[in-house]
């Protein structure tokens, strides 16, 4: 597609259930990203794929945390047994590789509210 | 480790003001440095980049120069428009780092 696309727009969803997020990277974009934007706060880094790379997980700020990224295109984050501390905006971003350099395109974010 | 501090807002300004988002930053080696804007119900855009020392990025009428003796890296715009409203974050990527780290942005609202 033109840009990165971001599955559900908004999801509302009950404390205890589980969440997947989508992410459709810029075909041929290598490195993906995922972000997360809490209200009144900057972006915070939770994951990262290069390639066929072991992804780097370092920002996953628990267990309930988790993400795939299938045949190096698409992605899915997952969060389990959601809480009211997980409501933000999750931000996916891709980049044609890895690197300080490149600029990283970012998806328009799916809204989780966590009631 | 690498971190981005950037001008609390929000800013309120008047159409054709002149405006100035600070932006400081602590790194490991040299980084690159960013001006992403989100403007209302968009998703993040990149505003201009700069990738070493004493460049200067430009887009849109903005400018950011990078000063690597200062680790700052402003945002100015000579005179904004009601069109410039958005949240403008600051952020660095460096060669140790895969992700880019970003400041806490700023809302700025451009009145008519």
């Amino acid at each position: 597609g033109a840009g990165v696309s971001q599955s559900p727009s908004n999801k509302v969803t009950e404390k205890g259930k589980d969440v997947e997020l989508r992410c459709d990277p810029i075909s041929g974009h290598t490195a993906l990203y995922w972000y997360r934007q809490s209200l009144g706060q900057g972006l915070e880094f939770l994951i990262y794929f290069q390639g066929n790379s072991a992804p780097d997980k370092s920002g996953l700020p628990s267990d309930r945390f988790s993400a795939e990224r299938t045949g190096g295109s698409v992605s899915t984050l997952t969060i389990q047994r959601t809480q009211q501390e997980d409501s933000a905006v999750y931000l996916c971003a891709s980049s044609i590789r890895q690197g300080a350099h490149t600029e990283a395109f970012f998806g328009q974010g799916t809204r989780l509210t966590v009631v | 480790g690498n971190s981005v501090t950037q001008m609390e807002g929000p800013v309120t300004l008047s159409e054709e003001a002149f405006l100035t988002i600070n932006c400081t930053y602590t790194a490991t080696g040299y980084p690159s440095l960013f001006w992403y804007v989100q403007y209302p119900g968009e998703g993040l855009q990149l505003l201009l980049k700069a990738t070493k020392a004493d460049d200067k990025g430009s887009n849109k009428g903005f400018e950011a120069t990078y000063r690597k003796e200062t680790t700052s890296f402003h945002l100015e715009k000579g005179s904004v428009q009601v069109s410039d409203s958005a949240v403008y974050f600051c952020a660095l990527s460096s060669g140790s780092a895969r992700q880019l780290t970003f400041g806490s942005g700023t809302q700025l609202t451009v009145l008519p």
